[in-house]
């Protein structure tokens, strides 16, 4: 079975830092996505960034940035120039081709003026 | 219309009462998921359409959940005999599987159940 794992449930830095949020996977499948999702305190689910597993170079999106290894099974987001409205709940997320979105259970972010 | 919709946005209900919470995904959208997200903590996978198809029902916690689709549109979770462990947020979100990078999920605004 598909799993994620975000090993880090809460963190914390000073506006203007950058912070890295960990995630790992476990698959059996060659082709599949990856995903970062933000929830703000509304708790509308909104994407962040989308890696493709046939894609090696890693995306990036403005301030947000992946660092995904594929052999490792791991694909972390990196946030550049954090700002206030970066605080967030942060989950990773797999999914393959017609098949469920798997999530981790998040990593609450709090950027601090 | 644009997004995905979810209604009603808050519902209060009683202890063994039944409700209906309904999903209105992405038009166009074959993949349809429902999730459930306790107060500050993750997604719980419930239920995964294609069209109207549930190939996995494996998060659904009891029987007293179940959920259907139709037309390959709008679906409904239905929670009977409601227990005060239900209250929580549902969430529903489409998946286009565009295939052409652009995959993602699409989510609603969530209902939030309570109950009392």
């Amino acid at each position: 079975a598909q799993t994620v794992t975000q090993s880090q449930p809460e963190m914390s830095v000073q506006e203007a830092e950058t912070v890295t949020l960990s995630c790992t996977y476990d698959t059996s499948e060659n082709n599949y996505y990856l995903f970062w999702y933000k929830q703000p305190p509304s708790r509308q689910m909104i994407l962040v960034i989308r890696q493709e597993a046939y894609k090696q170079q890693n995306a990036t999106e403005n301030r947000f940035s992946v660092n995904f290894q594929k052999a490792a099974k791991s694909f972390s987001l990196k946030i550049s120039d954090s700002q206030l409205g970066d605080t967030a709940m942060y989950f990773c997320a797999f999914m393959t081709d017609n098949d469920k979105i798997i999530f981790g259970k998040g990593t609450r972010l709090h950027i601090l003026p | 219309g644009a997004g995905v919709s979810q209604s009603p946005s808050n519902k209060v209900t009683e202890k063994g009462k039944d409700v209906e919470l309904r999903c209105d995904p992405i038009s166009g959208h074959t993949a349809l998921y429902w999730y459930r997200q306790s107060l500050g903590q993750g997604l719980e996978f419930l239920i995964y359409f294609q069209g109207n198809s549930a190939p996995d029902k494996s998060g659904l916690p009891s029987d007293r959940f179940s959920a259907e689709r139709t037309g390959g549109s709008v679906s409904t979770l239905t929670i009977q005999r409601t227990q005060q462990e239900d209250s929580a947020v549902y969430l529903c979100a489409s998946s286009n599987f565009a295939g052409d990078g652009n995959t993602e999920a699409f989510f609603g605004q969530g209902t939030r159940l309570t109950v009392v």
